[in-house]
């Protein structure tokens, strides 16, 4: 089977504490890139990152940062000193093969209280 | 990078009624995609959109409910027909460039759709 979990439904932090998102895949396929989007009350699907199957490198932008396992088939979403901004849904999502549509998973919504 | 222009951004419609959304790109693509996001839900695929050939439905959607338009590479029309409350949700039109490493996934801001 070929699927994106996300366990964590909803996650509720103050202001300033660390999160992480947690995704976990399944796939037969070698090659696949994995996403991660935001999705704010407005409704629009804002890109967070991609990453390829063949780089297992981690990656930090800002606060945000990602990390890729593939002997866990994991891609965890850590937000450094949360701000109520960062409240909003947040998906992992996979492409299997390329060509193909995305894959979702179920999301996880983010309160972030001041 | 592609830019997709969708439109309504929200309609409210009454029951039995049906709605086309637009889905503009900026530059050519082979493939289109509509999705639909149920309030609390996540994204699911309804169909794909192929230039020249009719659309590719997944499973639990089907053409005479939710027929696609697609006349060339950077234009597609969904129409949700016959509303019902059921179809309040949230629609979403993706595309996909590249097929190597460099593949990214773009999407329309988003029809929010209520029906009353």
């Amino acid at each position: 089977a070929q699927k994106v979990t996300q366990a964590q439904t909803e996650i509720s932090v103050v202001e300033k504490e660390d999160v992480t998102l947690d995704c976990v895949y399944e796939t037969r396929d070698t090659t696949y890139y994995l996403f991660w989007y935001k999705q704010p009350p407005s409704g629009e699907l804002v890109f967070l990152i991609r990453r390829n199957s063949f780089d297992e490198q981690n990656e930090i932008s800002g606060r945000y940062s990602w990390n890729f396992q593939k002997s866990t088939s994991s891609f965890n979403f850590t937000i450094t000193a949360s701000q109520v901004v960062d409240s909003a849904v947040y998906f992992c999502a996979l492409i299997f093969n390329a060509g193909n549509m995305l894959t979702f998973g179920g999301g996880t919504r983010l309160m972030v209280k001041p | 990078s592609a830019v997709i222009s969708q439109k309504p951004s929200r309609d409210i419609c009454q029951r039995g009624t049906s709605l086309t959304i637009q889905c503009q790109v900026d530059s050519q693509v082979t493939m289109m995609f509509w999705y639909r996001q149920q309030p609390g839900q996540s994204l699911t695929l309804i169909a794909t959109a192929n230039q020249g050939s009719e659309a590719t439905y997944e499973s639990g959607f089907v053409i005479d409910k939710f027929p696609i338009s697609r006349p060339n590479l950077t234009f597609s029309t969904l129409t949700v027909s016959n509303m019902s409350p059921e179809d309040s949700s949230i629609y979403l039109c993706s595309v996909l460039y590249g097929l190597d490493r460099y593949t990214e996934a773009f999407f329309g801001q988003g029809t929010r759709l209520t029906v009353v």
